[in-house]
């Protein structure tokens, strides 16, 4: 049983195109998360919902939209891609927001923007 | 600005060695601090935690000290072995945040039999 599950692994798209990606947890966490890969390997966190609210919304073009339709689930719609939105996208879940809270990553989904 | 720097973005040792990787935080003092690892093509794994009134902190060969002072956190891997090769990420909490963690660029370990 996979904790945290994304999907797609992979996603591979024209520039301008408008993309989703889906996150379910089985762990029954309150909290969910959106971190970003680049290509030098930074993990930066994009957003985060507690009990479907947002919490965290980082500097991050609107062209993004999280969307969580129940706690499990945090999805992803990016609208009109950009070549610099190639990253590896993973979804994370924690219990709650208390200090020290570990996170419970995804395997991530490798956005190419060609 | 809140940086995190993790000095080796790669270490290679040989199998039954202690490994030592290296991270640093400047201009904040977190609450905690976090320790994952990250195996290609995965997402990373939470380790260990180690808060800000703690030393050191031990799980099996690992162990991570917390030194306020000098405003950086070591993670040691005893009895190293090839298995433990992976990228190891610091994550500390993010000052004036709830849960928000900064994560450092990882040290990339290599365990050669």
């Amino acid at each position: 049983d996979t904790a945290v599950s994304q999907t797609p692994k992979y996603l591979v798209t024209q520039m301008g195109n408008d993309k989703s990606i889906k996150c379910e947890q089985n762990l029954g966490h309150d909290t969910m998360y959106w971190y970003k890969q680049d290509s030098k390997k930074f993990l930066k966190i994009m957003f985060s919902y507690n009990n479907k609210e947002l919490i965290i919304n980082e500097t991050v073009p609107n062209r993004f939209s999280p969307k969580s339709p129940d706690k499990a689930h945090l999805n992803l719609h990016i609208n009109s891609l950009e070549l610099g939105d190639s990253a590896v996208y993973f979804c994370a879940s924690s219990l709650g927001l208390g200090l020290g809270e570990k996170l419970f990553f995804g395997s991530g989904t490798q956005l190419s923007v060609l | 600005s809140q940086k995190i720097e993790q000095n080796s973005e790669a270490l290679n040792i040989q199998e039954g060695k202690t490994a030592t990787l290296t991270c640093n935080y400047t201009n904040y003092s977190p609450a905690y601090l976090q320790w994952y690892r990250q195996d290609p093509g995965r997402g990373p794994v939470f380790l260990l935690l180690i808060r800000e009134n703690e030393k050191e902190k031990r799980k099996e060969r690992l162990k991570v000290t917390f030194d306020t002072t000098l405003k950086q956190s070591l993670f040691h891997i005893t009895a190293s072995q090839p298995a433990d090769s992976a990228t190891y990420l610091c994550a500390p909490l993010r000052g004036g945040s709830q849960g928000n963690l900064i994560f450092g660029k990882g040290t990339k370990l290599s365990v050669k039999p």
